[in-house]
């Protein structure tokens, strides 16, 4: 049984791209959590879409967008890119539990 | 918002000593607490949860124990092995048994020595 994937493993991007990041959740789950989390930190709540709508947003700028697919996939993108917005991207998935399950995360580098 | 807050940051052990991480929480109404581990490189691991009916739960050398009215709680785990090494992190959130958002800690750098 195959647990949460993400694509890709690492991604290079310069001031002013957009990226889109990539989830597969966790076979059966049907919740797809985004997380944020810089070097040395614990990761930050970016959202959550449940039903292929956007379920909880934590405080990131509106630069931050989701989606998810029929098949409970999910996709994060970024636009306008900072330097700040270098970390570790997190997928977690869940099903109608508290309990999340994380991807081993896409790093972003933004020069 | 809540608010966790997570010591030490760093911790050094011996081999087969005990370890303990404790954690606050500000939102009296979270509920639930998992424990996650990350090794270098890779994404958060469940170790173990805890929910605010229950005061206390193990699974083999891991255990947690929670104090609603202080509203801390904290991990412990005996016997340490090197394969313990790594970055814990506690979290809290308001539990409705569909995933809420997790608030973590800082984390605490764990290093079991030989």
């Amino acid at each position: 049984d195959a647990g949460v994937t993400q694509s890709p493993t690492h991604l290079i991007k310069t001031r002013g791209q957009q990226v889109t990041l990539r989830c597969s959740p966790k076979s059966g789950h049907d919740t797809v959590s985004w997380y944020q989390q810089a070097l040395g930190q614990g990761p930050q709540f970016i959202f959550q879409y449940y039903e292929e709508e956007e379920r909880q947003r934590g405080n990131f700028p509106d630069r931050f967008s989701g989606h998810q697919f029929p098949n409970y996939s999910s996709e994060l993108n970024v636009n306008a890119l900072l330097l700040g917005d270098s970390a570790l991207y997190l997928c977690a998935s869940s099903f109608s539990t508290d309990t999340q399950y994380f991807g081993p995360g896409t790093r972003l580098t933004v020069l | 918002g809540e608010n966790v807050e997570q010591h030490p940051s760093t911790l050094s052990v011996q081999e087969g000593d005990s370890a303990v991480i404790k954690c606050t929480y500000s939102d009296s109404a979270s509920n639930y607490f998992p424990w996650y581990k990350q090794e270098l490189g890779k994404g958060p691991q469940l170790i173990i949860d805890i929910r605010s009916n229950v005061g206390e739960k193990k699974d083999q050398r891991i255990a947690v124990t929670l104090n609603k009215t202080a509203k801390h709680f904290s991990l412990h785990i005996t016997e340490t092995q090197p394969e313990d090494s790594a970055v814990y992190f506690c979290a809290a959130s308001k539990g409705t048994g569909t995933a809420s958002k997790l608030t973590f800690g800082t984390g605490t750098r764990l290093q079991v020595t030989l």
